[in-house]
């Protein structure tokens, strides 16, 4: 199994606090997604990153900021949580081949009341 | 924009018998790659299978099997000799081979497929 590790597992917090997610990986990849998972909506990609400082938004980036400052660590962070923001977040790696498959953590469940 | 799919949200097949989930996809690029992933009630994410654009030939990973319908832009996913452990949701996704992909898989809402014992 690709070596990625996210963290917490789970968490619960309030409306209005900050929030972040850390995604950690020992296969040195370049490549670096995250992804959120709400039923009926299947995966969509939030933030994504290329390289050390590089970063780019996805589909549903409204509301989330990334960092990555290491190639091993790519930080999601909700900056004042809101409901529709509770879901599960996983985190993904790929190789730099054209067409490699998405190896994910094992994903967070975020539950904001 | 890409977009993917899955038309049937939930399938139902008797253990040991064969099953297909449907995956449409639109995109206008000729060079791309697909993926089946499965996602067991633990939650993980498991790549069961991809498939490469410009191959003819159909992807097989054991009782795994893909029927790719470039022109039709279909991509069905066949389980043959289903087993319980097979219960999963199953996602289809999309990349384009062009600018290296930053930008990730597209993916479909997925099928629940459930074994009856």
């Amino acid at each position: 199994d690709a070596g990625i590790t996210q963290s917490p597992r789970h968490k619960v917090t309030e409306t209005g606090t900050p929030v972040t997610l850390r995604c950690h990986q020992t296969e040195n990849h370049r490549y670096m997604y995250w992804y959120r998972q709400d039923p009926g909506h299947g995966l969509r990609l939030i933030h994504y990153s290329y390289g050390v400082k590089d970063t780019d938004k996805g589909e549903v980036s409204d509301g989330y900021s990334v960092s990555r400052s290491k190639t091993e660590d790519f930080l999601l962070t909700l900056e004042s949580a809101t409901s529709s923001q509770t879901s599960v977040y996983f985190c993904a790696i790929r190789g730099d081949r054209a067409g490699s498959p998405l190896h994910f953590g094992n994903g967070t469940r975020l539950t904001v009341t | 924009a890409q977009t993917v799919t899955q038309s049937q949200p939930e399938m139902s097949v008797q253990e040991a018998e064969t099953v297909t989930l449907s995956c449409t996809y639109d995109t206008s690029e000729s060079d791309y790659y697909l993926f089946w992933y499965k996602q067991p009630p633990s939650r993980q994410m498991i790549l069961v299978i991809r498939q490469e654009a410009y191959k003819q030939q159909n992807a097989t990973e054991n009782r795994f099997s893909v029927n790719f319908q470039k022109a039709a832009k279909s991509f069905s996913l066949k389980i043959s000799d289903s087993q319980l452990g097979d219960a999963a949701m199953y996602f289809c996704a999309f990349t384009q081979r062009g600018g290296g992909g930053a930008d990730g898989l597209t993916f479909g809402k997925g099928t629940h497929l459930i074994i009856q014992p």
